[in-house]
Protein backbone atom coordinates (compact mmCIF):
# COMPACT_ATOMS: atom_id res chain seq x y z
CA UNK A 1 0.00 0.00 0.00
CA UNK A 2 1.40 3.72 -0.65
CA UNK A 3 1.83 6.02 2.17
CA UNK A 4 3.23 9.41 2.58
CA UNK A 5 5.26 10.59 5.78
CA UNK A 6 5.42 15.02 5.75
CA UNK A 7 7.58 14.88 9.09
CA UNK A 8 7.46 18.71 9.87
CA UNK A 9 3.33 19.51 11.18
CA UNK A 10 4.03 23.05 11.93
CA UNK A 11 6.89 25.04 9.66
CA UNK A 12 7.71 29.01 10.44
CA UNK A 13 9.36 30.91 7.94
CA UNK A 14 10.45 34.73 8.28
CA UNK A 15 9.17 36.57 5.17
CA UNK A 16 11.52 36.85 1.90
CA UNK A 17 13.45 33.58 3.84
CA UNK A 18 13.67 30.34 1.43
CA UNK A 19 11.49 27.16 2.41
CA UNK A 20 11.39 23.90 2.36
CA UNK A 21 8.81 21.17 3.11
CA UNK A 22 9.46 17.66 3.71
CA UNK A 23 7.83 14.67 1.97
CA UNK A 24 8.48 10.74 1.91
CA UNK A 25 6.51 8.25 -0.21
CA UNK A 26 6.29 4.64 0.42
CA UNK A 27 5.30 2.72 -3.09
CA UNK A 28 6.92 -0.18 -4.97
CA UNK A 29 7.53 1.86 -7.61
CA UNK A 30 8.05 5.15 -9.44
CA UNK A 31 4.36 7.04 -8.57
CA UNK A 32 2.71 9.87 -9.60
CA UNK A 33 3.71 12.36 -6.91
CA UNK A 34 1.15 16.15 -5.86
CA UNK A 35 2.06 18.68 -3.16
CA UNK A 36 -1.39 20.69 -2.75
CA UNK A 37 -1.75 23.71 -0.81
CA UNK A 38 -5.34 24.28 1.22
CA UNK A 39 -6.11 27.95 2.90
CA UNK A 40 -8.38 28.00 6.04
CA UNK A 41 -12.15 26.32 5.24
CA UNK A 42 -11.02 25.80 1.09
CA UNK A 43 -10.77 22.92 -0.79
CA UNK A 44 -7.35 21.54 -2.16
CA UNK A 45 -5.71 23.70 -5.01
CA UNK A 46 -2.58 21.82 -6.99
CA UNK A 47 1.05 23.45 -6.80
CA UNK A 48 2.94 21.04 -9.34
CA UNK A 49 3.12 17.40 -10.42
CA UNK A 50 5.50 14.63 -11.40
CA UNK A 51 4.64 12.23 -13.55
CA UNK A 52 8.31 11.57 -15.24
CA UNK A 53 11.12 13.20 -17.28
CA UNK A 54 12.51 16.31 -15.30
CA UNK A 55 13.02 15.17 -11.47
CA UNK A 56 12.89 19.01 -11.10
CA UNK A 57 9.51 20.61 -11.66
CA UNK A 58 8.08 24.21 -11.33
CA UNK A 59 4.82 24.84 -10.32
CA UNK A 60 2.28 27.67 -9.33
CA UNK A 61 3.31 30.76 -7.33
CA UNK A 62 7.34 30.03 -7.66
CA UNK A 63 7.18 26.92 -5.82
CA UNK A 64 9.13 23.95 -6.92
CA UNK A 65 9.71 20.32 -6.25
CA UNK A 66 12.39 17.83 -6.65
CA UNK A 67 12.12 14.35 -6.79
CA UNK A 68 14.44 11.85 -5.37
CA UNK A 69 13.97 8.25 -6.31
CA UNK A 70 17.26 7.26 -4.20
CA UNK A 71 15.57 9.12 -1.01
CA UNK A 72 11.81 8.40 -1.61
CA UNK A 73 11.01 12.09 -1.08
CA UNK A 74 9.42 14.36 -3.06
CA UNK A 75 10.56 17.82 -1.30
CA UNK A 76 8.96 21.51 -1.97
CA UNK A 77 11.01 24.66 -1.89
CA UNK A 78 10.63 28.14 -2.63
CA UNK A 79 13.47 31.00 -2.58
CA UNK A 80 11.56 33.51 -0.87
CA UNK A 81 8.53 33.51 1.07
CA UNK A 82 6.05 36.18 0.91
CA UNK A 83 2.78 36.44 3.62
CA UNK A 84 0.65 35.05 1.32
CA UNK A 85 1.85 31.49 1.30
CA UNK A 86 0.72 31.01 5.29
CA UNK A 87 -1.83 28.23 4.42
CA UNK A 88 -1.54 24.01 4.88
CA UNK A 89 0.53 22.04 2.18
CA UNK A 90 -0.27 18.26 1.24
CA UNK A 91 1.87 16.28 -0.27
CA UNK A 92 -0.15 13.29 -2.24
CA UNK A 93 1.00 10.24 -3.70
CA UNK A 94 -0.94 8.04 -7.02
CA UNK A 95 -0.47 4.73 -8.48
CA UNK A 96 0.49 4.38 -12.06
CA UNK A 97 -1.51 1.26 -12.77
CA UNK A 98 -5.27 0.47 -12.38
CA UNK A 99 -7.95 3.18 -10.52
CA UNK A 100 -5.06 4.55 -9.03
CA UNK A 101 -6.27 6.81 -5.67
CA UNK A 102 -4.38 9.47 -4.22
CA UNK A 103 -2.67 8.93 -0.79
CA UNK A 104 -2.35 12.75 1.05
CA UNK A 105 0.16 12.86 3.97
CA UNK A 106 -1.02 14.50 7.19
CA UNK A 107 0.36 17.95 5.92
CA UNK A 108 2.17 20.76 7.11
CA UNK A 109 1.30 24.32 8.37
CA UNK A 110 3.38 26.86 7.24
CA UNK A 111 3.72 30.29 9.75
CA UNK A 112 5.34 33.02 7.89
CA UNK A 113 6.17 35.77 10.55
CA UNK A 114 7.44 39.48 9.40
CA UNK B 1 -12.25 27.68 -15.56
CA UNK B 2 -14.16 24.49 -15.11
CA UNK B 3 -14.79 23.56 -10.78
CA UNK B 4 -16.07 20.70 -8.95
CA UNK B 5 -18.98 22.40 -7.61
CA UNK B 6 -20.05 20.83 -3.95
CA UNK B 7 -23.23 21.45 -2.08
CA UNK B 8 -23.73 23.24 0.85
CA UNK B 9 -20.54 24.58 1.94
CA UNK B 10 -21.73 24.48 5.81
CA UNK B 11 -23.96 21.62 7.69
CA UNK B 12 -25.02 21.31 10.95
CA UNK B 13 -27.02 18.72 11.99
CA UNK B 14 -28.22 16.66 15.19
CA UNK B 15 -26.78 13.32 16.69
CA UNK B 16 -28.66 10.51 14.67
CA UNK B 17 -30.01 12.80 11.59
CA UNK B 18 -29.18 11.89 8.12
CA UNK B 19 -27.16 14.36 5.88
CA UNK B 20 -26.51 14.19 2.14
CA UNK B 21 -24.04 16.42 0.80
CA UNK B 22 -23.68 16.65 -3.16
CA UNK B 23 -20.75 17.05 -5.73
CA UNK B 24 -20.97 18.02 -9.95
CA UNK B 25 -17.46 17.25 -10.89
CA UNK B 26 -15.45 19.11 -13.91
CA UNK B 27 -17.45 18.17 -17.34
CA UNK B 28 -16.23 14.84 -18.72
CA UNK B 29 -14.52 13.45 -15.99
CA UNK B 30 -14.89 10.22 -15.19
CA UNK B 31 -13.36 9.43 -12.11
CA UNK B 32 -14.94 10.83 -8.58
CA UNK B 33 -13.56 10.75 -5.20
CA UNK B 34 -14.93 11.59 -2.15
CA UNK B 35 -12.76 12.58 0.80
CA UNK B 36 -12.99 13.26 4.35
CA UNK B 37 -10.56 15.88 6.35
CA UNK B 38 -10.44 15.61 10.25
CA UNK B 39 -9.32 19.16 11.36
CA UNK B 40 -5.83 19.02 11.28
CA UNK B 41 -5.35 16.28 8.84
CA UNK B 42 -4.80 15.14 5.81
CA UNK B 43 -7.40 14.10 3.40
CA UNK B 44 -8.51 10.20 3.07
CA UNK B 45 -10.68 8.27 0.27
CA UNK B 46 -13.88 7.86 1.45
CA UNK B 47 -15.08 6.30 -1.89
CA UNK B 48 -13.48 6.54 -5.41
CA UNK B 49 -15.89 5.68 -8.60
CA UNK B 50 -15.06 4.98 -12.28
CA UNK B 51 -17.78 6.16 -14.29
CA UNK B 52 -21.27 5.37 -12.26
CA UNK B 53 -19.17 2.12 -10.63
CA UNK B 54 -17.68 1.88 -7.07
CA UNK B 55 -13.58 1.15 -7.64
CA UNK B 56 -12.94 1.51 -4.12
CA UNK B 57 -14.92 1.90 -1.12
CA UNK B 58 -12.66 0.25 1.82
CA UNK B 59 -12.66 2.93 3.72
CA UNK B 60 -16.03 3.75 3.68
CA UNK B 61 -18.13 3.23 7.07
CA UNK B 62 -20.75 0.54 5.22
CA UNK B 63 -23.06 0.54 8.51
CA UNK B 64 -23.76 5.07 8.24
CA UNK B 65 -22.51 6.08 4.70
CA UNK B 66 -23.22 5.53 1.56
CA UNK B 67 -22.65 7.06 -2.10
CA UNK B 68 -23.53 6.65 -5.43
CA UNK B 69 -23.11 8.36 -8.79
CA UNK B 70 -26.03 6.75 -10.66
CA UNK B 71 -25.55 8.37 -13.93
CA UNK B 72 -21.72 8.89 -14.07
CA UNK B 73 -21.79 12.59 -13.32
CA UNK B 74 -23.09 13.86 -10.18
CA UNK B 75 -22.71 12.25 -7.09
CA UNK B 76 -24.54 12.19 -3.77
CA UNK B 77 -22.54 10.96 -0.47
CA UNK B 78 -25.11 10.25 2.33
CA UNK B 79 -24.64 9.33 5.90
CA UNK B 80 -27.30 7.83 8.09
CA UNK B 81 -27.27 8.49 11.58
CA UNK B 82 -24.92 11.03 11.45
CA UNK B 83 -22.77 11.29 15.19
CA UNK B 84 -20.60 13.17 16.91
CA UNK B 85 -17.74 12.13 15.13
CA UNK B 86 -18.36 12.14 11.53
CA UNK B 87 -18.40 16.29 12.04
CA UNK B 88 -15.15 17.04 9.51
CA UNK B 89 -14.77 18.42 6.16
CA UNK B 90 -16.30 16.32 3.22
CA UNK B 91 -14.01 16.85 0.03
CA UNK B 92 -15.04 15.93 -3.26
CA UNK B 93 -12.50 15.82 -6.15
CA UNK B 94 -12.35 14.58 -10.18
CA UNK B 95 -9.99 13.55 -12.56
CA UNK B 96 -9.38 12.33 -15.78
CA UNK B 97 -7.29 9.21 -16.19
CA UNK B 98 -5.22 8.31 -16.74
CA UNK B 99 -3.83 10.73 -15.15
CA UNK B 100 -4.32 11.16 -11.40
CA UNK B 101 -3.99 14.66 -11.02
CA UNK B 102 -7.44 15.39 -9.00
CA UNK B 103 -9.06 18.46 -9.15
CA UNK B 104 -10.97 19.57 -5.41
CA UNK B 105 -14.13 21.33 -4.71
CA UNK B 106 -14.48 23.82 -2.09
CA UNK B 107 -15.78 21.09 0.26
CA UNK B 108 -18.53 20.95 2.53
CA UNK B 109 -17.97 21.52 6.57
CA UNK B 110 -20.07 19.25 8.50
CA UNK B 111 -20.90 20.01 11.98
CA UNK B 112 -23.06 17.28 14.42
CA UNK B 113 -24.18 18.44 17.48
Amino acid sequence: AQSVTQPDIHITVSEGASLELRCNYSYGATPYLFWYVQSPGQGLQLLLKYFSGDTLVQGIKGFEAEFKRSQSSFNLRKPSVHWSDAAEYFCAVGARSGYSTLTFGKGTMLLVSP
Amino acid sequence: EAEVAQSPRYKITEKSQAVAFWCDPISGHATLYWYRQILGQGPELLVQFQDESVVDDSQLPKDRFSAERLKGVDSTLKIQPAELGDSAMYLCASSTPPRTEAFFGQGTRLTVV
